[in-house]
């Protein structure tokens, strides 16, 4: 058990609908990542929160967006949803954005969005 | 742009046997490398890491991993696999910069009775 916690483990939803994805951090962890996981793409960075500011973009789609909030959980909001965006999304924190044992990310089991 | 290889898609080994995964990194400076391993279903699981010093680093599970700036290297070794190993396993360098993990596509391990 990494600390990261996600929910839900498993969504099914239809196309154009809107979800959301909650994240808890591990204790401590001031920095949280989004990540998709899918066959054709492999594990991409999405966007990056550190202590409720956005620290950091990947391939993030304009149909995406994230927050962090002040208690530091996170939520992934994906709307207009096209059968494409099913994927694994991975929640991932980190103590700080500093050098050494700060960087270690530590990933949560995920998210199963799947898009009918 | 910083970027990860895997050059073997998938591996079968007999349990018992050694293992060894290959990942070669591109990266302009230091590099901060990882493993994490998937099973089945599963999220993903942090075996071991590398920010400086020893470039032979233990982690969880009796893997361990050799950091070689040479040949831009960070391959993962086992000297004897157990069933239980079955799974897929990434390298990831960390863009300090982007703060971000850049993936290699994975490598499948199948182990056989």
């Amino acid at each position: 058990d990494s600390g990261v916690t996600q929910t839900p483990k498993h969504l099914i939803t239809a196309t154009g609908q809107r979800v959301t994805l909650r994240c808890s951090p591990r204790s401590g962890d001031l920095s949280v990542y989004w990540y998709q996981q899918s066959l054709d793409q492999g594990l991409q960075f999405l966007i990056q929160y550190y202590n409720g500011e956005e620290r950091a973009k990947g391939n993030i789609l304009e149909r995406f967006s994230a927050q962090q909030f002040p208690d530091l959980h996170s939520e992934l909001n994906l709307s207009s949803l096209e059968l494409g965006d099913s994927a694994l999304y991975f929640c991932a924190s980190s103590v700080s954005l500093g050098t050494g044992n700060g960087n270690t990310i530590y990933f949560g089991e995920g998210s199963w969005l799947t898009v009918v | 742009a910083q970027s990860v290889t895997q050059p073997d898609i998938h591996i079968t080994v007999s349990e018992g046997a050694s293992l060894e995964l290959r990942c070669n990194y591109s990266y302009g400076a230091t590099p901060y490398l990882f493993w994490y391993v998937q099973s089945p279903g599963q999220g993903l699981q942090l075996l071991l890491k590398y920010f400086s010093g020893d470039t032979l680093v233990q982690g969880i599970k009796g893997f361990e991993a050799e950091f070689k700036r040479s040949q831009s290297s960070f391959n993962l070794r086992k000297p004897s696999v157990h069933w239980s190993d079955a799974a897929e396993y990434f390298c990831a360098v960390l863009d300090t910069g982007r703060r971000a993990l850049t993936f290699g596509s994975g490598t499948r391990l199948q182990v056989q009775p």
